[in-house]
């Protein structure tokens, strides 16, 4: 079983569209989030849900919005896709006492 | 501020010889540091931490690394390298105290295992 899973894995879109990424685990753990991989590969956290609350919130522009449902998921939402938002996102999940995060297998998100 | 460092962007080193990947960290209170691996179009893999104990660590796949408080570093370390260990390797430090459970990761340390 896959411990935390995205989808899609890939995405290519226009600028201006609005498009979502889900993530989803299996670990039971209470805390989720959001990374951003550059084309250097510069690893950089956006957000941070635990037990459905916003707990980190980078500076990130606002046309990105978290949402958790539940413990077990969060989506990302990108409104009006720029040129610049092209990279890998990963998802990951920690249960906070553990410390260690688990990571996803990464949507590779272009946008042309 | 609380920063990690990976000096090096690429190490190569021969099959079977040791290898070591370099990561100085700053930050206030005590540590807790983290070992990543990342394979191509691969998702970052959980390779050892340490938050206290005993300064050598050992973690999956034969790797080691090294806590030295003294010089803020927390190098890892193999003693024989596999070609398959080939793959970007990032070190993260979150420090003790802080309200969230944040990350910080180095920029990464490219491992090339020739033949």
């Amino acid at each position: 079983d896959t411990a935390v899973s995205q989808t899609p894995k890939y995405l290519v879109t226009q600028m201006g569209n609005d498009k979502s990424i889900k993530c989803e685990q299996n670990l039971g753990h209470d805390t989720m989030y959001w990374y951003k991989q550059d084309s250097k590969k510069f690893l950089k956290i956006m957000f941070s849900y635990n037990n459905k609350e916003l707990i980190i919130n980078e500076t990130v522009p606002n046309r990105f919005s978290p949402k958790s449902p539940d413990k077990a998921h969060l989506n990302l939402h990108i409104n009006s896709l720029e040129l610049g938002d092209s990279a890998v996102y990963f998802c990951a999940s920690s249960q906070v006492t553990l410390e260690t995060q688990y990571f996803g297998p990464g949507t590779r998100l272009l946008v042309l | 501020a609380q920063s990690v460092a990976q000096p090096e962007d690429q190490v190569n080193v021969a099959e079977g010889n040791p290898l070591t990947v370099k990561c100085t960290y700053s930050v206030s209170g005590n540590p807790y540091l983290f070992w990543y691996v990342q394979y191509p179009n691969r998702g970052l893999q959980f390779l050892l931490k340490y938050i206290t104990g005993d300064n050598l660590v050992k973690g999956s796949y034969g790797f080691e690394a090294e806590f030295n408080k003294s010089q803020t570093s927390f190098h890892l370390k193999k003693p024989s390298a596999l070609v398959s260990d080939s793959a970007l390797y990032f070190c993260a430090v979150r420090a003790f105290g802080g309200a969230t459970n944040k990350l910080i990761f180095g920029t990464g340390t490219l491992l090339a295992v020739q033949p």
